[in-house]
C-alpha cells in the first residue's frame, strides 16, 4: 500500500521566515496530495491540495509543489505568522482506492514572535 | 465549521467495554471515512462507506465495526476496548466518486480506563 514519508518532524521559524514541509510517497498511481493543518485536540482542516495533472499550486501565503517524477511534494508557507504555529499533515490518496488518505507522520510548526 | 458532526466528543470507559461512536457527513456527501490519531500511530485510515456500502477497509482491527445507514450517517463500533484504543476518532465525508476533498468533523476522544 501507499506509505507517505514526511519531513521535518519538527520546524523551529523566526516570524516573517519562510517555512517548508516535504513528503514522499511511494504509489505512483496517487493522484491527490492535500496538506490539512492541525491544533492542538482540533480536526484536521484543509489548507490546500494539488492534484496530479498540477505541478503548483498557490493561495495568498501558502504555497504546494508537486513533482510525479520524483514522487514528492512540498509545503511552503511565507511570511510565517504566529497563528500558523500548527501540525502540518501532508497526505496522498488515488481514487481507485477509494480515495482513502494515507498521512505523512506530520511536521509541529512553531513560529517565534 | 466544516458541516460534519460527530458525537459524543469524548468518550471515558473502562477495559473490556463498548462504545459507538456517531458521524453525520455535510448535507449531500455520500462517502464517509473513519480514522484513528493516536499518538504513537498518528493518523490512520480505518474504513469507508459510500451510499450505504463498505468501499475500503484500512488498518481496522476486528473488534471495530462500522455501518453506514439509508439517513448517511454513519457509527463506528468499538469492542472489547484496550487501553491501547485510546485515541482521537475522526470521520471525514466527501461527497464521493471522482471527488476526493475530504472534510472533516471535530472527532471524539475516546479514553479507556
Amino acid at each position: 500500500g501507499e506509505n507517505v514519508e514526511q519531513h521535518p518532524s519538527t520546524l523551529s521559524v523566526q516570524e516573517g521566515d519562510s517555512a517548508v514541509i516535504k513528503c514522499t510517497y511511494s504509489d505512483s498511481a496517487s493522484n491527490y496530495f492535500p496538506w490539512y493543518k492541525q491544533e492542538l485536540g482540533k480536526r484536521p482542516q484543509l489548507i490546500i491540495d494539488i492534484r496530479s495533472n498540477v505541478g503548483e499550486k498557490k493561495d495568498q501565503r501558502i504555497a504546494v509543489t508537486l513533482n510525479k517524477t520524483a514522487k514528492h511534494f512540498s509545503l511552503h508557507i511565507t511570511e510565517t505568522q504566529p497563528e500558523d504555529s500548527a501540525v502540518y499533515f501532508c497526505a496522498a490518496s488515488r481514487k481507485a482506492a477509494g480515495n482513502k488518505l494515507t498521512f505523512g507522520g506530520g511536521t509541529r510548526v512553531l513560529v517565534k514572535p | 465549521d466544516s458541516g460534519v458532526t460527530q458525537t459524543p466528543k469524548h468518550l471515558i470507559t473502562a477495559t473490556g467495554q463498548r462504545v459507538t461512536l456517531r458521524c453525520s457527513p455535510r448535507s449531500g456527501d455520500l462517502s464517509v471515512y473513519w480514522y484513528q490519531q493516536s499518538l504513537d500511530q498518528g493518523l490512520q485510515f480505518l474504513i469507508q462507506y459510500y451510499n450505504g456500502e463498505e468501499r475500503a477497509k484500512g488498518n481496522i482491527l476486528e473488534r471495530f465495526s462500522a455501518q453506514q445507514f439509508p439517513d448517511l450517517h454513519s457509527e463506528l463500533n468499538l469492542s472489547s476496548l484496550e487501553l491501547g484504543d485510546s485515541a482521537l476518532y475522526f470521520c471525514a465525508s466527501t461527497l464521493g466518486g471522482s471527488t476526493d476533498t475530504q472534510y472533516f468533523g471535530p472527532g471524539t476522544r475516546l479514553t479507556v480506563l
